[in-house]
């Protein structure tokens, strides 16, 4: 199974909502990373769990606060988002562990999300 | 200077064409590199790692240059499936930590027409 899974596929919410956006992988890998992807732009790393701890977080805004619940599981959870924030989230997971570094990442889906 | 920098394109080739993407970057402590593929509306999927010795996939063949700094991508016989984005990504390792933080170059669109 070399599946990342992202729930929901779409989404629409108000800026005044709360919401949460779900990844899951069942590979085993101890890296997993949410990206934030605009029109027409490459993905832009917003955080890196590694552990199920939070490595790095790339100066995002508090309005978005991830949670790695377990090894498997990683959710951004948002809040008084902006219409700016519209856009494709992409969770990925890559093995990265003691022994095996240099491993590509793969990606969920995305959730395409539309901030009203 | 971005870290990771490619080929503006867009590139239009016919069918059976040959295509050369290029990409350098920044950081000297990169250590891993990948070409991946991403369709519109869609996900990245892996291409392609790209190894210092070069190393072919069919139609594809990735090189690493680690003194220049310098990834590319050839592809050959070019398909209209092949048409989409490809992107040069780099991934960099923080002393002693065991995760690696992925950086995309802009992309480059490939369009391949009949």
């Amino acid at each position: 199974d070399t599946e990342v899974t992202q729930t929901p596929k779409h989404l629409v919410m108000g800026m005044t909502n709360k919401k949460s956006l779900k990844c899951e992988q069942h590979m085993g890998h101890r890296a997993m990373y949410w990206y934030k992807q605009k029109a027409k732009k490459p993905p832009e790393l917003m955080f890196v769990y590694s552990y199920e701890k939070l490595s790095i977080n790339e100066s995002v805004p508090s309005r978005f606060s991830p949670e790695c619940p377990n090894s498997s599981l990683l959710n951004l959870h948002l809040h008084a988002l902006q219409p700016e924030d519209s856009a494709l989230y992409l969770c990925a997971s890559s093995q990265d562990s003691g022994r095996t570094m240099n491993t590509e990442a793969f990606f969920g889906q995305g959730t395409r999300l539309t901030v009203v | 200077r971005k870290e990771v920098e490619q080929d503006p394109g867009p590139f239009n080739v016919p069918e059976g064409a040959t295509v050369a993407f290029n990409c350098t970057y920044s950081n000297s402590a990169s250590q891993s590199f990948f070409w991946y593929r991403q369709d519109c509306r869609k996900e990245p999927k892996l291409l392609m790692s790209v190894y210092s010795s070069g190393n072919e996939d069919g139609r594809f063949t990735a090189q690493l240059n680690r003194a220049s700094q310098y990834i590319s991508l050839l592809i050959r016989d070019s398909k209209l499936s092949d048409s989409a984005t490809y992107l040069c990504v780099v991934k960099r390792f923080g002393g002693g930590t065991s995760y690696g933080k992925l950086t995309f170059g802009q992309g480059t669109i490939l369009t391949v027409h009949p």
